[in-house]
């Protein structure tokens, strides 16, 4: 199975703030990545696709990047409703992985 | 688009339970379909996948012999037979959709809000 790293696990930032969260896959998937965004008690949102290809009405203050095993997920300007958690996830190869998740919270 | 899980509750260890997912708005025939399940304060763990038409599924390791995925395409509805159920299989379960079963273009675009599944004596 391939294993997907996040990091950091949680991470502190200010509205305004930017902030990056990296993505580590345990063998190359190309750019069968994609980063999903997680409120309590909601379903997981696509954000984006093919590892920088953002999803239907998602701000362009996001963007992702990265291929092969490295990729990363970036938010600029940091707004309210940001302040979720974020999952990347392979879809390269079955069965499909999750990174296990980076939280960010409000400084 | 939608998707809306139902089926799910609190059951014994060892004993089984069938999850549904209805979709509107779409035609679900030409979707590949998927389950997740995120146990509680956990991260999110991909189940099973069956491909449009049924003929082809895949499963997560920890699944494999006890649950199974089906689809009803007349009806629009996808279903997870849960048996021989643990206590680790506690968790909420969520159907998504993607274009195709193997890299797809969009990987999991739309989702349910999921069915909460408690597996306890």
């Amino acid at each position: 199975d391939i294993q997907m790293t996040q990091s950091p696990s949680t991470l502190s930032a200010s509205l305004g703030d930017s902030v990056t969260i990296t993505c580590r896959a345990s063998q190359s998937i190309g750019d069968w990545l994609a980063w999903y965004q997680q409120t309590p008690g909601e379903a997981p949102k696509l954000l984006i696709y093919m590892a920088s290809t953002l999803a239907r009405g998602v701000p362009s203050r996001l963007s992702g990047s990265g291929s092969g095993t490295d990729f990363s997920l970036t938010i600029n300007s940091l707004q309210a409703d940001d302040f979720a958690t974020y999952y990347c996830q392979q879809y390269h190869s079955y069965p499909w992985t999750f990174g296990q998740g980076t939280k960010v919270e409000i400084k | 688009e939608q998707l809306v899980e139902s089926g799910g509750g609190v059951v014994q260890p060892g004993g089984s339970l069938r999850l549904s997912c209805a979709a509107s708005g779409f035609t679900l025939r030409i979707y590949a379909m998927h389950w997740v399940r995120q146990a509680p304060g956990r991260g999110l763990e991909w189940v099973a996948v069956t491909s449009y038409d049924g003929s082809n599924s895949y499963y997560a390791e920890s699944v494999k012999g006890r649950f199974t995925i089906s689809r009803d395409n007349s009806q629009n509805t996808l279903y997870l037979q849960l048996t021989s159920l643990r206590l680790e299989d506690t968790a909420v379960y969520y159907c998504a959709r993607s274009d195709t079963i193997f890299r797809p273009d969009y990987s999991l675009d739309v989702w349910g809000p999921g069915t909460a599944v408690t597996v306890s004596s």
